[in-house]
């Protein structure tokens, strides 16, 4: 069975600094993998995804995360963190495009100024 | 293009009460997802509808059930409200049959009283 795991309730970064929002997935199959972002009274909006190819991922605003397989992991990162950024956010993992999606119980991003 | 819409965005309701929740998808996508949110579980997998069928079916009792119309507009209804139903309802589109891009509505809230 699929699983995904959010290392991390709630992460609190200075505004400028690295965020990095740790994700790791149990599939027995390769994975199509995803983050979302939700901001407070809002549905989810896609950040990036992964499904085959290159495993360095760039997604919007400034977001890229790392598929990689020996780790079964898939980390988002940005480089520079801005306060707009402050949301909750979710990792997410199927194995064939038409299962439906797994989430991590996701990871709340605190920016502080 | 408008987004997906979900009506009404807040409802209150009393226990043992149903409780039926639209969902409008992005103008020519044909398949409709239904997720729950809640702080304990997470984001859990309702069902999913792909022209009108229902496809793929989440671990929910059979309280929780759906339909799908002839325009993609889908609802889902819960008989018999119980506490443990207050969540936030999210519905999701898409206009392939594979779940790569996924596009959420903003929720209902539901709570129950």
């Amino acid at each position: 069975a699929q699983s995904v795991t959010q290392l991390g309730s709630h992460v609190s970064v200075s505004e400028g600094a690295l965020v990095l929002l740790r994700c790791n997935y149990s599939s027995s199959v390769p994975p199509y993998l995803f983050w979302y972002v939700q901001y407070p009274n809002q549905g989810l909006q896609l950040l990036l995804k992964y499904t085959t190819g290159a495993t360095l991922v760039k997604g919007i605003n400034g977001f890229e995360a790392e598929f990689k397989k020996s780790e079964t992991s898939f980390h988002l990162t940005k480089p520079s963190a801005h306060m707009s950024d402050a949301a909750e956010y979710f990792c997410a993992v199927t194995y064939s495009g038409n299962t439906p999606l797994v989430f991590g119980k996701g990871t709340r991003l605190s920016v502080i100024a | 293009k408008a987004g997906v819409t979900q009506t009404p965005r807040y409802l209150i309701k009393t226990r043992g009460q149903q409780v039926t929740l639209s969902c409008s998808p992005i103008s020519g996508h044909r398949s409709v997802s239904w997720y729950q949110q809640t702080p304990g579980q997470g984001l859990q997998f309702l069902f999913e509808y792909f022209s009108e069928t229902q496809r793929n079916k989440g671990n929910f009792p059979g309280r929780f059930s759906g339909r799908q119309f002839s325009n993609s507009r889908s609802e889902m209804n819960v008989s018999t409200l119980e506490l443990g139903d207050s969540a936030l309802y999210l519905c999701a589109s898409r206009e392939q049959e594979t779940y790569e891009e996924q596009y959420f509505g903003p929720g209902t809230r539901l709570t129950v009283t």
